[in-house]
C-alpha cells in the first residue's frame, strides 16, 4: 500500500547523459504530475497527464520528455542532462480533490 | 493562468504563539486551494484544502484556513504554535474552471518555531 512509489530516491548523473526518473501508483488515478523543486522557486510543474497516452505540458517542460504507456506508470526523461536541471523532482496524483505525492527524487547533474 | 504568491519567505514564531502564514492566489474560476507542509527529506504533506461551503476549513494538526473570496487570500493559520510545527508550508491553487487538472504551487514559507 505505498500509493506512489518513486525511483531511484537519489541520482547523480553526468552532464549530457539520459536518465529515467520512475514513478508509479498502486491506484488508477487518471491524473499524474511531475514537479522540480529548486531554492527560491518552489514547486513547478514540468509535466502532467490526464490519462494513459494523453500528456501536456507544465511550466518548465524544456529538456524533459514524459510518456504514459499504463495509467500506473508516468516517467520523467531527461534526455541530454544539464547541470540546471539538478533538482528535487516529485510526482504526484489526484486522489479525488486532493493529490498524493511520492517521496522525491533529488537529482544531482555533474 | 493561475497563479499563488506566498509573499514570506519565512515566519519566525516563539512556541505558544498564534501563527499565520500567508497566501493569495489569482484564478480566472473559482479556486481550489490546499496547503502542504514538507519535512526535511520528505515528500509533501496534505493538511487542508478549501472547495466550497464554509471558508473557515479545518485540516490535519490543528491548523486552519480562511478562504477570502475579496481579497483573494487563503491564509494559514493555528492558535498556539509547537516546536514540530517547524518546517515548509506551500499553498496551491487549482482553477475550477480549467479543464486540466494541474495545481500551481507557492514558492513555499518556512516556519521556524522558537522554543
Amino acid at each position: 500500500d505505498a500509493g506512489i512509489t518513486q525511483s531511484p530516491r537519489y541520482k547523480i548523473t553526468e552532464t549530457g547523459r539520459q536518465v529515467t526518473l520512475m514513478c508509479h501508483q498502486t491506484w488508477s488515478h487518471s491524473y499524474m504530475f511531475w514537479y522540480r523543486q529548486d531554492l527560491g522557486h518552489g514547486l513547478r510543474l514540468i509535466y502532467y497527464s490526464a490519462a494513459a497516452d494523453i500528456t501536456d505540458k507544465g511550466e518548465v517542460p524544456d529538456g524533459y520528455v514524459v510518456s504514459r504507456s499504463k495509467t500506473e506508470n508516468f516517467p520523467l526523461t531527461l534526455e541530454s542532462a544539464t547541470r540546471s536541471q539538478t533538482s528535487v523532482y516529485f510526482c504526484a496524483s489526484r486522489t479525488g480533490d486532493g493529490y498524493t505525492f511520492g517521496s522525491g527524487t533529488r537529482l544531482t547533474v555533474v | 493562468a493561475q497563479s499563488v504568491a506566498q509573499p514570506e519567505d519565512q515566519v519566525n514564531v516563539a512556541e505558544g504563539n498564534p501563527l499565520t502564514v500567508k497566501c493569495t492566489y489569482s484564478v480566472s474560476g473559482n479556486p481550489y486551494l490546499f496547503w502542504y507542509v514538507q519535512y526535511p527529506n520528505r515528500g509533501l504533506q496534505f493538511l487542508l484544502k478549501y472547495i466550497t461551503g464554509d471558508n473557515l476549513v479545518k485540516g490535519s494538526y490543528g491548523f486552519e484556513a480562511e478562504f477570502n473570496k475579496s481579497q483573494t487570500s487563503f491564509h494559514l493559520k493555528k492558535p498556539s504554535a509547537l516546536v514540530s510545527d517547524s518546517a515548509l508550508y506551500f499553498c496551491a491553487v487549482r482553477d475550477r474552471g480549467n479543464r486540466d487538472d494541474k495545481i500551481i504551487f507557492g514558492k513555499g514559507t518556512r516556519l521556524h518555531i522558537l522554543p
